[in-house]
C-alpha cells in the first residue's frame, strides 16, 4: 500500500512565525500536492509538483511556498504564520499511468493553530 | 464560485437502508470524478470513481451514477452500515490533465443503528 507520513499531526504556532510542515510518501510517486481542508469549503488545493524541484501554483497559493528537494519529500512552508491559516493541512501524492492516474493517497493530515 | 457542489451538508439514514450522496458540478471539462471517504483525524481515502464514458460503476455496496447531461453524480451505498458513518467528498478533474482534482465542500454521513 503506498503510503504518505505527515509527520506533524497537531502543531500550535504564533501569529508571524515560520511553520514548516513535511510529507513523505514511498511509492516512488511522481506528482504530489498540498490542500488545506476547512469546513464547507472542501479541500482546496495550495501547491503541487509533478517532480523534483518543481512546483505549480494551485488555487490558493498566497501565504505559502513549497519545496521538493528529493522525489519523495514535498514541503510546505508558510513563511509568516497569520490567524487565518489555521486549518488541516493534506498532503497526497499519486503515481503517473492511465490507470486510476486521477486516484490520490492522502496523508494523515496536519492540524495547524496559528494564535 | 465552487466548481464541485454537494448541496447537503449532513445526511442521516437507518442501517440497512440506502443512502444517497448527491454531487453536482458546473465545468463541462470535467471528464473523471471520484468520491472518497473520510474518518476523523485521518486523511480522505479513495472509495469509488467513474469517467464520462460510463454512467454506472459498481463496487461492492458502493455504486456512483454519472448524469453527463445534467451534470450531476451520486453515491449510492446499498445497505448502509454504522461503520459508513463519515464525511463523503466528491471529486472531479480532467483526464487528460492530471494536475488540479478539485472537491467539494463534502457531505457528513451518519447510519443510525
Amino acid at each position: 500500500d503506498v503510503k504518505v507520513t505527515q509527520s506533524s499531526r497537531y502543531l500550535v504556532k504564533r501569529t508571524g512565525e515560520k511553520v514548516f510542515l513535511e510529507c513523505v510518501q514511498d511509492m516512488d510517486h511522481e506528482n504530489m500536492f498540498w490542500y488545506r481542508q476547512d469546513p464547507g469549503l472542501g479541500l482546496r488545493l495550495i501547491y503541487f509538483s509533478y517532480d523534483v524541484k518543481m512546483k505549480e501554483k494551485g488555487d490558493i497559493p498566497e501565504g505559502y511556498s513549497v519545496s521538493r528537494e528529493k522525489k519523495e519529500r514535498f514541503s510546505l512552508i508558510l513563511e509568516s504564520a497569520s490567524t487565518n491559516q489555521t486549518s488541516m493541512y493534506l498532503c497526497a501524492s499519486r503515481g503517473g499511468g492511465s490507470s486510476g492516474a486521477n486516484v490520490l493517497t492522502f496523508g494523515a493530515g496536519s492540524r495547524l493553530t496559528v494564535l | 464560485d465552487q466548481q464541485v457542489k454537494q448541496n447537503s451538508p449532513s445526511l442521516s439514514v437507518q442501517e440497512g437502508r440506502i443512502s444517497i450522496l448527491n454531487c453536482d458540478y458546473t465545468n463541462s471539462m470535467f471528464d473523471y470524478f471520484l468520491w472518497y471517504k473520510k474518518y476523523p483525524a485521518e486523511g480522505p481515502t479513495f472509495l469509488i470513481s467513474i469517467s464520462s464514458i460510463k454512467d454506472k460503476n459498481e463496487d461492492g455496496r458502493f455504486t456512483v451514477f454519472l448524469n453527463k447531461s445534467a451534470k450531476h453524480l451520486s453515491l449510492h451505498i446499498v445497505p448502509s452500515q454504522p461503520g459508513d458513518s463519515a464525511v463523503y467528498f466528491c471529486a472531479a478533474s480532467e483526464e487528460t490533465s492530471y494536475d488540479k482534482v478539485i472537491f467539494g465542500p463534502g457531505t457528513s454521513l451518519s447510519v443510525i443503528p
